[in-house]
């Protein structure tokens, strides 16, 4: 079946650095979706991605869509501790990736 | 006004026992599903059902038994609970199953934390 597959599986970063987190299907996607789970909650919706190509930005985090349709990136700008959590690609078939867990140092 | 309510919060029983989970949306949404959350965080989708026909049932143990009464809601049940069963447990719903045709996704329950002694 499609695995979506996620790096890294871990990142550390001080507050104001930047991070990016990678999702790669094995197959093409019909659509990408982003969440996040702060520690201790649950995952929420962030974006969806359909086109080929797409890049949509939300604030300090932008997103993309590869013109293959079979990867996906999370760009986030100068971090912020608010942004702890764990970030999850989802592909089309209800398969998520395995997550990045991000930590920010203050 | 919660939009995905699961009960109970937290679960902590014995080896052998059986537990049930519930889950109730109140989104209007035609899909739900059922995923487990491992220590490493990884998620994994056991269930899911359309308008309370399964549609998806990933290689679980028939141990576990969801039930949907009506499209609102979506029970789990699990006999002879086992230590591996030990997990976050989080119920979602979705309004479609392709969802590439809107642009909403998952919305998650709170999860339960269920730890098997």
């Amino acid at each position: 079946g499609q695995q979506v597959m996620q790096i890294p599986q871990y990142q550390h970063v001080q507050e104001g650095e930047d991070f990016t987190t990678y999702c790669n299907s094995s197959t093409t996607l019909s659509n990408i979706q982003w969440y996040k789970q702060r520690p201790g909650g649950h995952p929420v919706f962030l974006i969806q991605l359909v086109k080929s190509g797409e890049v949509k930005k939300q604030k300090r985090l932008t997103f993309q869509f590869g013109e293959a349709k079979k990867n996906s990136s999370l760009h986030i700008t100068a971090t912020q501790t608010t942004d702890v959590g764990t970030y999850f690609c989802a592909g089309t078939n209800k398969t998520f990736g395995e997550g990045t867990q991000l930590t920010v140092n203050p | 006004d919660t939009a995905v309510s699961q009960t109970p919060k937290y679960l902590v029983t014995q080896m052998g026992n059986d537990k049930s989970i519930k889950c109730e949306q109140n989104l209007g949404h035609d899909t739900m599903y059922w995923y487990k959350q491992d220590s490493k965080k990884f998620l994994k989708i056991m269930f899911s059902y359309n308008n309370k026909e399964l549609i998806i049932n990933e290689t679980v143990p028939n141990r576990f038994s969801p039930k949907s009464p009506d499209k609102a809601h979506l029970n789990l049940h699990i006999n002879s609970l086992e230590l591996g069963d030990s997990a976050v447990y989080f119920c979602a719903s979705s309004q479609g199953i392709q969802m590439w045709k809107t642009n909403y996704g998952y919305t998650f329950g709170s999860g339960t934390r269920l730890t098997v002694v």
